[in-house]
C-alpha cells in the first residue's frame, strides 16, 4: 500500500527480539493492525491497537504506537522459527468502515539459526 | 472457534473462462469483504456487503460481480478471466454490531491460477 510504509525484509537470530516498524498516514486512524501471513496461507490477525493507546502487550507481542510520529511497531520477543512470515501493518483511516483498510507492503521476517 | 471459510482453496482456469469463489463468514458476522492479493503485493479491496446489500466498492473489475445471500455467505463471480486475474482472493468478515467493530477476520484465501 502506498500510504502505509514498512521495510520489506528483516532477518533475526532465533531467540532474539524482532522489531517490525510501520509508518501510517492518517492521524485520525482509529484502529491499527498487525496481520501475519505464512507462505500460501491467509491473513491472520495478530493484534490491534486503538489510537488512544500507546502500548499493548499480548504474550510475546508488544505493540507500540507513537501518534505524533504516526509510527507503529511490533516487537516479537524470543523469536522462533514459526514466526517466519510476512507481517502486514494496516490502518483504517478516520472513521471509515473496514472496507477502507489500507495495508502496508508487508515485512518478510526470516529467522537465522 | 469458527473462522471464515473459503472454497475452493485452489482453482485453475483458462483464459476467458468463468470462476466462482465462495465465502462463509464467521457466524453472526454481518459484513463480508473481498480482497485480491497479487504475487508479492498487499491485499487490495474489491467489494463488501453488509446485511446482504453492497456496502462499498473498490477496485473490482466490471467482469467481476459478487453477492451476499440470506445465510450471509458470499460468492465472487469472475468472468472472461485474464492472466492478470491470477491471485489469492481473500474473504474477510466482521460484525458492525459487536464489541470490537474494527476487527476483520480473514479466511485462508482461494488461489486462482489462470493459464
Amino acid at each position: 500500500g502506498e500510504d502505509v510504509e514498512q521495510s520489506l525484509f528483516l532477518s533475526v537470530r532465533e531467540g532474539d527480539s524482532s522489531v517490525i516498524n510501520c509508518t501510517y498516514t492518517d492521524s485520525s486512524s482509529t484502529y491499527l493492525y498487525w496481520y501475519k501471513q505464512e507462505p500460501g496461507a491467509g491473513l491472520q490477525l495478530l493484534t490491534y491497537i486503538f489510537s488512544n493507546m500507546d502500548m499493548k502487550q499480548d504474550q510475546r507481542l508488544t505493540v507500540l504506537l507513537n501518534k505524533k510520529d504516526k509510527h507503529l511497531s511490533l516487537r516479537i520477543a524470543d523469536t522462533q522459527t514459526g514466526d517466519s512470515a510476512i507481517y502486514f501493518c494496516a490502518e483504517i483511516p478516520g472513521y471509515s468502515s473496514a472496507s477502507k483498510i489500507i495495508f502496508g507492503s508487508g515485512t518478510r521476517l526470516s529467522i537465522r539459526p | 472457534a469458527a473462522g471464515v471459510i473459503q472454497s475452493p482453496r485452489h482453482l485453475i482456469k483458462e483464459k476467458r473462462e468463468t470462476a466462482t469463489l465462495k465465502c462463509y463468514p464467521i457466524p453472526r458476522h454481518d459484513t463480508v469483504y473481498w480482497y485480491q492479493q497479487g504475487p508479492g503485493q498487499d491485499p487490495q479491496f474489491l467489494i463488501s456487503f453488509y446485511e446482504k446489500m453492497q456496502s462499498d466498492k473498490g477496485s473490482i473489475p466490471d467482469r467481476f460481480s459478487a453477492q451476499q445471500f440470506s445465510d450471509y455467505h458470499s460468492e465472487l463471480n469472475m468472468s472472461s478471466l485474464e492472466l492478470g486475474d491470477s491471485a489469492l482472493y481473500f474473504c474477510a468478515s466482521s460484525s458492525l454490531a459487536g464489541p470490537n467493530t474494527g476487527e476483520l477476520f480473514f479466511g485462508e484465501g482461494s488461489r486462482l491460477t489462470v493459464l
